[in-house]
């Protein structure tokens, strides 16, 4: 049974680009949240999707934006990167009902130069 | 608006020794209320969860946390240490309506477990 995957694992971008990363949620999972993990700190949530559509949201700028597919699937993509939004981004998948906790990836390290 | 402090930033003890982590949480309605770990370069791996009823809560590797509503605490508790659960561990609080998922974390205690 996968449990939730991310990619990339890695990766480095440069102040202004644009980036996507990706997410796979927990076999029989059908809703993905977001967080933003900044070093030292704890995760800070972003937002989350729920068929297919996003159902709540964190105190983040509109640079990040996402989407879920009917796979569940989820795609998180921020532009015009500033170098704060280096940070391990990590997804998370749970079933869309009230008693269900979180299932955490690994995450995606992004560094923005 | 929700909370999380975890008055610790880094504990270290001895291993077999008793831990104890400290979590205090705001809340303006009943919590729902988890404790997770996490492993360098890794993701948060669940360790208990309280939702309602009994406020003693057993989680796994041999972990359980206590609710005390009046002290708005929710503290990690294991009698004995092993060098395995050396880590961070977060206090996260959530809501009940479907806000559950939108959960508020602590900043984290580094434990450090010494030979």
């Amino acid at each position: 049974d996968a449990g939730v995957t991310q990619s990339p694992t890695h990766l480095i971008k440069t102040r202004g680009q644009q980036v996507t990363l990706r997410c796979s949620p927990k076999s029989g999972h059908d809703t993905v949240s977001w967080y933003q993990q900044a070093l030292g700190q704890g995760p800070q949530f972003i937002f989350q999707y729920y068929e297919e559509e996003e159902r709540q949201r964190g105190n983040f700028p509109d640079r990040f934006s996402g989407h879920q597919f009917p796979n569940y699937s989820s795609e998180l993509n921020v532009n015009a990167l500033l170098l704060g939004d280096s940070a391990l981004y990590l997804c998370a998948s749970s079933l869309g009902g009230r008693n269900s906790p979180l299932h955490f990836g690994n995450g995606t390290r992004l560094t923005v130069t | 608006a929700q909370s999380v402090t975890q008055p610790d930033i880094h504990i270290t003890v001895s291993e077999g020794a008793s831990l104890e982590l400290r979590c205090n949480y705001s809340y303006g309605a009943t919590p729902y209320l988890f404790w997770y770990v996490q492993s360098p370069g890794q993701g948060l791996q669940l360790l208990l969860k309280y939702f309602s009823g009994d406020t003693l809560v057993q989680g796994i590797k041999g972990f359980e946390a206590e609710f005390k509503r009046s002290q708005s605490s929710f503290n990690l508790r294991k009698p004995s240490v092993h060098w395995s659960d050396a880590a961070e561990y977060f206090c996260a609080v959530g809501g009940q309506g479907g806000s559950n998922y939108k959960l508020t974390f602590g900043k984290g205690t580094l434990l450090t477990v010494n030979p």
